[in-house]
């Protein structure tokens, strides 16, 4: 079963912005949505995109998601030390499997 | 208000079998698909297995196919990993996580458990 691939980190200042991109196959990303999940340091991930771009209700509009083709990406503005964690991306695959991507570590500078 | 809780992981020493169980409070939970995911010492999240709402429809992981049994009792408003023939490299927090494409989205998970620490070692 494939992994969606992320880097391994990204870093900026605090009120800047940073992306993470997801990089899938046509068995994935190309034919199904993605979800965005934020891992804060010894806790549970936690949902904060679902459908490629939707946001759950109390997640602030600094954090966007969008699709095209076999990628998605993840935008983060108006960067927070509370926005320090790692992040996976992750969708259904057809072979009947969830996938999630190799995560991305923000660190606020 | 959606809650998760895991219990049952453990120490326990290769080829030994353990159960996982997760309650769950605060929605109508036959109505919503789940899964187990879990996460090695250090490294990134990885899908276990799902369940869908009346069990008619279960996936597994390569990684845990003919070894691992996932089930769930409506009635308990519980979910459970079964882990048999289990190896060091099953050791990880395993995460219950509410799956939200049965009702208010195309794919998702959006509530998680705490996780339990499952850890095999002789």
């Amino acid at each position: 079963q494939s992994v969606l691939t992320q880097p391994p980190s990204v870093s900026a200042a605090p009120g800047q912005k940073v992306t993470i991109s997801c990089s899938g196959s046509s068995s994935n990303i190309g034919n199904n949505y993605v979800s965005w999940y934020q891992q804060l340091p010894g806790t549970a991930p936690k949902l904060l995109i679902y459908d490629n771009n939707k946001r759950p209700s109390g997640i602030p509009d600094r954090f966007s998601g969008s699709k095209s083709g076999t990628s998605a990406t993840l935008g983060i503005t108006g960067l927070q030390t509370g926005d320090e964690a790692d992040y996976y991306c992750g969708t259904w695959d057809s072979s009947l499997s969830v996938v999630f991507g190799t995560g991305t570590k923000v660190t606020v500078l | 208000e959606v809650q998760l809780v895991e219990s049952g992981g453990g120490l326990v020493k290769p080829g030994g079998s353990l159960r996982l169980s997760c309650a769950a409070s605060g929605f109508t939970f036959s109505s919503y698909s789940m899964n187990w995911v879990r996460q090695a010492p250090g490294k990134g999240l990885e899908w276990v297995s799902s369940i869908s709402s009346s069990s008619s429809y279960i996936y597994y992981a390569d990684s845990v196919k003919g070894r691992f049994t996932i089930s769930r009792d409506n009635a308990k408003n519980s979910l459970y990993l079964q882990m048999n023939s289990l190896r060091a490299e099953d050791t990880a927090v395993y995460y219950c996580a509410r799956d939200c494409s049965s009702t208010s989205c195309y794919w998702g998970y959006d509530y998680w458990g705490q996780g339990t620490l499952v850890t095999v070692s002789s």
